[in-house]
């Protein structure tokens, strides 16, 4: 099955600065991969995500980039700011099969 | 007016009783799914269901049933609660499960704890 490895698992950031977080899968055949934030006591939720024939996507302070020969994929965040300090979760899914979510990075920024 | 709704929020037990947690969807979506997130915050897939027919049973103990009385509707039922099942449970729809790409959508989580 699919195997999804998420660095780091914590990373703290002063407010303004850019955050990435890094995710790796096994499963070649995976088409698809979403984040997905979870601030504390709250539920997780999807912000961004992409396919497989697309290498890039971007939406406001956020991007998703993707690497498929060395199946990796990646968050980037520009201009942190407080609010934006919660579990950050990736995800792969291939076809028919489960999501299979990364272990999770817990963002802290720092005012 | 929420999308995916559980109940209760909280359930505190002993070790041995039975329960069961609750979720329904009002987004017209014909998959549902249960997670579990340990202490450790880490997202598990249990069950999926389509259409009110198992699609996925991730090797969760059979003292875990889920049931489906209509798509909209997702329940838990736990028997002989252990220790290690404390957990937050999230249940989950989207569209249609079988297809490559779509979003998930959470409930707000069933934090369990078995004392």
């Amino acid at each position: 099955g699919e195997n999804v490895e998420q660095h780091p698992s914590t990373l703290s950031v002063q407010e303004g600065d850019s955050a990435v977080i890094k995710c790796t899968y096994s499963d070649s055949a995976s088409n698809y991969f979403p984040w997905y934030k979870q601030e504390l006591g709250k539920r997780p939720q999807l912000i961004i995500d992409i396919r497989s024939n697309v290498g890039e996507k971007k939406d406001q302070r956020i991007a998703v980039t993707l690497n498929k020969t060395a199946k990796h994929f990646s968050l980037h965040i520009t201009e942190t700011q407080p609010e934006d300090s919660a579990v950050y979760f990736c995800a792969a899914k291939a076809g028919y099969s489960t999501l299979t979510f990364g272990k999770g990075t817990m963002l802290l920024v720092s005012p | 007016d929420t999308a995916v709704s559980q109940t209760p929020k909280y359930l505190v037990t002993q070790m041995g009783n039975d329960k069961s947690i609750k979720c329904e969807q009002n987004l017209g979506h014909d998959t549902m799914y249960w997670y579990k997130q340990d202490s450790k915050k880490f997202l598990k897939i249990m069950f999926s269901y389509n259409n009110k027919e198992l699609i996925i049973n991730e090797t969760v103990p059979n003292r875990f049933s889920p049931k489906s009385p209509d798509k909209a509707h997702l329940n838990l039922h736990i028997n002989s609660l252990e220790l290690g099942d404390s957990a937050v449970y999230f249940c989950a729809s989207s569209q249609d499960g079988r297809i490559g790409w779509e979003t998930q959508y959470f409930g707000p989580g069933t934090r369990l704890l078995v004392l």
